[in-house]
């Protein structure tokens, strides 16, 4: 079956412009998590979605970032005015709960570059 | 003090050689403990998942905790060129979020 599917894979910006990241979850998954790799780090958590609603966002660095998934299944990562610090990869995943027991299935993501 | 600590430096094995990983974390509450492993260009995929403490088998992967010490493990047997990757462990906190160190590259030279 399909696998978390995420677009475009590559974005590159200008500085202070506006972008938009997509997640497919994999189907019938209620949960869904974005979260930031930077070069050479592992992973970190930015928000977890349960259904259409955001149960945890303490992992957004800040104001300019944003995310929906307005019918419980596609969600869409927004950043406001851009900065270079904000190139980095941005990883969803899908669970099929959000139990602590769930595997999470992460898409490939989508390599951010801010000019 | 992040959740979870692992010293990023690369390894390089011949094949055939044991690979041993290690992180260590810090809250003593944790008790889900993962390795993910990324091949490069691509997300994380599950590797190991283990409850507690204790050792965890599968195939030429064995997981294991030791919470007395706060330290988590992972050994590959019989290393293979498939097996060059980054591995990233990780520990389960809050509302199901992952908590990741900072990987390790391995590099197994045919």
């Amino acid at each position: 079956g399909a696998g978390v599917s995420q677009t475009p894979s590559n974005k590159v910006t200008e500085k202070g412009k506006y972008v938009e990241l997509r997640c497919d979850p994999i189907s019938g998954h209620t949960a869904l998590y974005w979260y930031r790799q930077s070069l050479g780090q592992g992973p970190e958590f930015l928000i977890y979605f349960q259904g259409t609603g955001a149960a945890d966002d303490s992992g957004l660095p800040n104001d300019r970032f944003f995310a929906v998934r307005p019918e419980g299944s596609v969600s869409t990562l927004k950043i406001q005015r851009t900065e270079r610090g904000d190139s980095a990869v941005y990883l969803c995943a899908s669970s099929l709960t959000g139990d602590n027991t769930d595997t999470q299935y992460f898409g490939p993501g989508t390599r951010l570059t801010v000019l | 003090q992040k959740e979870v600590e692992q010293d990023p430096g690369p390894l390089s094995v011949p094949e055939g050689a044991i690979v041993s990983l290690n992180c260590t974390y810090s809250n003593s509450a944790f008790q889900y403990f993962m390795w993910y492993r990324q091949y490069s260009r691509k997300g994380p995929e599950l590797l190991m998942y283990t409850y507690s403490s204790g050792n965890k088998e599968d195939g030429r992967f064995t997981a294991q905790v030791d919470k007395s010490s706060k330290y988590i493990s992972l050994f590959i047997r019989d290393s293979q060129p498939s097996d060059s990757a980054t591995y990233l462990c990780a520990v389960v906190y809050g509302n199901n979020r992952l908590a990741f160190g900072k990987g390790n590259q391995v590099v197994v030279i045919p």
